[in-house]
């Protein structure tokens, strides 16, 4: 009874290459997120999606597309694999004004 | 926009000692919500504790506390009685009205035993 569950965990792919990472939700929540973390440990937001609205971080590359099929799903689309997409991904959810829950990460490689 | 600085990359703590983990975030926004995360090895990230800016209490949550400075834009947690299983990074984070998360870099806390 994961609360938000991302596929793959991990993800090893070629430079050039389109990869997408999944996620979804059982915890009824309006809104969900995409958010990167660096080497370095460094997060940041990279979408916000909620009731339709899409809400994009301006650093993001538009070869970065989320697409949300319902409520309850945000998948991440790569386009172009670059050697600097290489993270951790993480899904979030949650309702507005509170914590958000985190997914447990999809580490994405690039060779 | 908000920026969060957590000002210590690395902390040490004995075990059962008390530990305070700082962070200063800057915003114009009046309404908004202040998070620690923590991150250990297996990499989830784990809500340790929340606070609204309209509260003036300080949150508590078992062993963490925090100390919300709200005039000085200071948001540090205490831990109290450390133990092993704390060992992790911790974030602190600042959300705001439309409750997206702009994350501090983090500092990596050792507890020894």
């Amino acid at each position: 009874d994961t609360a938000v569950s991302q596929t793959p965990k991990y993800l090893v792919t070629q430079m050039g290459n389109d990869k997408s990472i999944k996620c979804e939700q059982n915890l009824g929540h309006d809104t969900m997120y995409w958010y990167k973390q660096d080497s370095k440990k460094f997060l940041k937001i990279m979408f916000s999606y909620n009731n339709k609205e899409l809400i994009i971080n301006e650093t993001v590359p538009n070869r970065f597309s989320p697409k949300s099929p319902d409520k309850a799903h945000l998948n991440l689309h790569i386009n172009s694999l670059e050697l600097g997409d290489s993270a951790v991904y993480f899904c979030a959810s949650s309702q507005f004004g509170q914590p958000q829950h985190f997914g447990d990460g999809t580490r994405l490689s690039i060779l | 926009a908000q920026t969060v600085t957590q000002s210590q990359p690395e902390m040490s703590v004995q075990e059962a000692e008390t530990v305070t983990l700082s962070c200063t975030y800057d915003t114009s926004e009046s309404n908004y919500y202040l998070f620690w995360y923590k991150q250990p090895p297996s990499r989830q990230m784990i809500l340790v504790i929340r606070q609204e800016a309209y509260k003036q209490q300080n949150a508590t949550e078992n062993r963490f506390s925090v100390n919300f400075q709200k005039a000085a834009k200071s948001f540090s947690l205490k831990i109290s009685d450390s133990q092993l299983g704390d060992t992790a990074m911790y974030f602190c984070a600042f959300g705001n009205a439309g409750n997206m998360l702009t994350f501090g870099g983090g500092t990596r806390l050792m507890v020894k035993p």
